[in-house]
């Protein structure tokens, strides 16, 4: 199965930029590149997604490298409702229905 | 946007005893998930579906059955349930390749 690797945590100030990286060396041509967040206590909230191109939008940057093989999501001027767990997510199409692998996602935490 | 609503969202049940979790979402998405998640570990996935009547094994299917009786409908079963199924359960659902939405969860706690 498709797997995703992210560091366990990482660290920030409010107002920084954040990069939150993911590996996903076995990416299939057709699986999509899905990121969430999820604070305690709560369903996962969609962040963004991408293929093979760069997207943006009023929540994140999400970078892909041209191999695919890892992509890194970017948030700009954090805040404190930043802090969540990202996890980084494939789409994996198999036998007529497509599922969401998850990863063990990357705690954010953002100080003041 | 897209809801997803799922019920009870807190139950508490004895060990060997039957359990049904209920998820119902509103916009006639084609997939429906269950996913468990345990303190420290992401989201595992349960079982999934395409479609009514369509079922697929998710990565940790063991003890748990799903029936997917309409388009907006998705359960899962517990018929013995066991304390190591204490957890909060999330329901999804999408459309092909698009965004998955998630509902609040249901805390499910077997003594």
């Amino acid at each position: 199965d498709a797997k995703t690797t992210q560091p366990d945590s990482m660290e920030s100030t409010e107002g920084e930029t954040v990069h939150l990286p993911c590996s996903h060396a076995t990416i299939s041509g057709n699986e999509y590149i899905y990121w969430y967040r999820q604070v305690p206590l709560q369903g996962p909230e969609y962040v963004t997604h991408g293929l093979q191109q760069n997207t943006t939008n009023s929540m994140a940057f999400l970078a892909i490298a041209s191999d695919r093989k890892s992509s890194t999501l970017i948030l700009t001027h954090v805040s404190l409702r930043d802090a969540a767990v990202y996890h980084c997510i494939l789409r994996v199409h198999q036998g007529g229905s497509a599922k969401l692998i998850f990863g063990e996602g990357t705690k954010l935490t953002v100080s003041s | 946007e897209a809801a997803v609503t799922q019920s009870p969202r807190n139950k508490v049940t004895v060990t060997g005893g039957n359990v049904t979790l209920s998820c119902r979402q509103t916009n006639s998405h084609n997939y429906m998930y269950w996913y468990r998640q345990d303190t420290g570990h992401g989201l595992r996935l349960i079982h999934y579906s395409y479609g009514a009547g369509n079922l697929q094994i998710g990565d940790v299917p063991d003890g748990y059955k799903a029936t997917r009786t309409t388009q907006e409908d998705f359960f899962l079963l517990l018929e013995l349930a066991s304390p190591s199924q204490t957890s909060l359960y999330f329901c999804a659902s999408s459309v092909r390749d698009t965004e998955v939405f998630f509902g609040k969860g249901t805390r499910l706690t077997v003594v």
